[in-house]
């Protein structure tokens, strides 16, 4: 089945730097992929998500890019604020939504 | 996107007790599921709620645990039965086709702790 790794596990950065964190999954018949943002004490909420026929996808802040050969995709958040102190998962799917597996989940501190 | 309410948002019980969660969406919905999600770690699926009928379960989860029930395209209850301390844990529901669009959106969950 499925298997999807993150890294880094942990990450701590200026405000203002930038962030990237880094998912590979093991399927190549996987076809979404999405990030989700997970605030303390709240269930986790979408940020921004790619589909297989795309590169690369940004929105406002944040970007995804997605490497089908390598089979990594990765997320970039740009001028990152304290707000954007949370856990963030990456998921891939085979269905488009469905039948997710999840990556074990980067904790992004933003320190001030 | 979907706003999804889930009920109770925490709980605390006594071990051999049941405890049955409820999720709902404010829209019709195609898929409903429940993850379960323990302290500092990932998700991980349970079941599919399917309306109508019998929920798909995922492996390493029975219907006898955790039984589900979706009477329509808006709600689904997941019960945890007869708890121990290693079902303490945050259950979260999630929905798929959400007027139209193939995004999974996630309820708040509930925090449930087993004495």
């Amino acid at each position: 089945g499925e298997n999807v790794e993150q890294h880094p596990s942990t990450l701590s950065v200026q405000e203002g730097d930038s962030a990237v964190i880094k998912c590979t999954y093991s399927d190549s018949a996987s076809n979404y992929f999405p990030w989700y943002k997970q605030e303390l004490g709240k269930g986790p909420q979408l940020i921004i998500d790619i589909r297989s026929n795309v590169g690369e996808k940004k929105d406002q802040r944040i970007a995804v890019t997605l490497n089908k050969t390598a089979k990594h995709f990765s997320l970039h958040i740009t001028e990152t604020q304290p707000e954007d102190s949370a856990v963030y998962f990456c998921a891939a799917s085979k269905n488009y939504g469905q039948n997710f597996v999840f990556g074990p989940g980067t904790r992004l501190s933003v320190l001030p | 996107s979907a706003v999804i309410s889930q009920k109770p948002s925490r709980d605390i019980c006594q071990r051999g007790t049941s405890l049955t969660i409820q999720c709902q969406v404010d829209s019709q919905v195609t898929m409903m599921f429940w993850y379960r999600q323990q302290p500092g770690q990932s998700l991980t699926l349970i079941a599919t709620a399917n309306q109508g009928s019998e929920a798909t379960y995922e492996s390493g989860f029975v219907i006898d645990k955790f039984p589900i029930s979706r009477p329509n395209l808006t709600f689904s209850t997941l019960t945890v039965s007869n708890m121990s301390p290693e079902d303490s844990s945050i259950y979260l529901c999630s929905v798929e086709g959400y007027k139209g669009t193939d995004t999974q959106y996630f309820g708040p969950g509930t925090r449930l702790t087993v004495l």
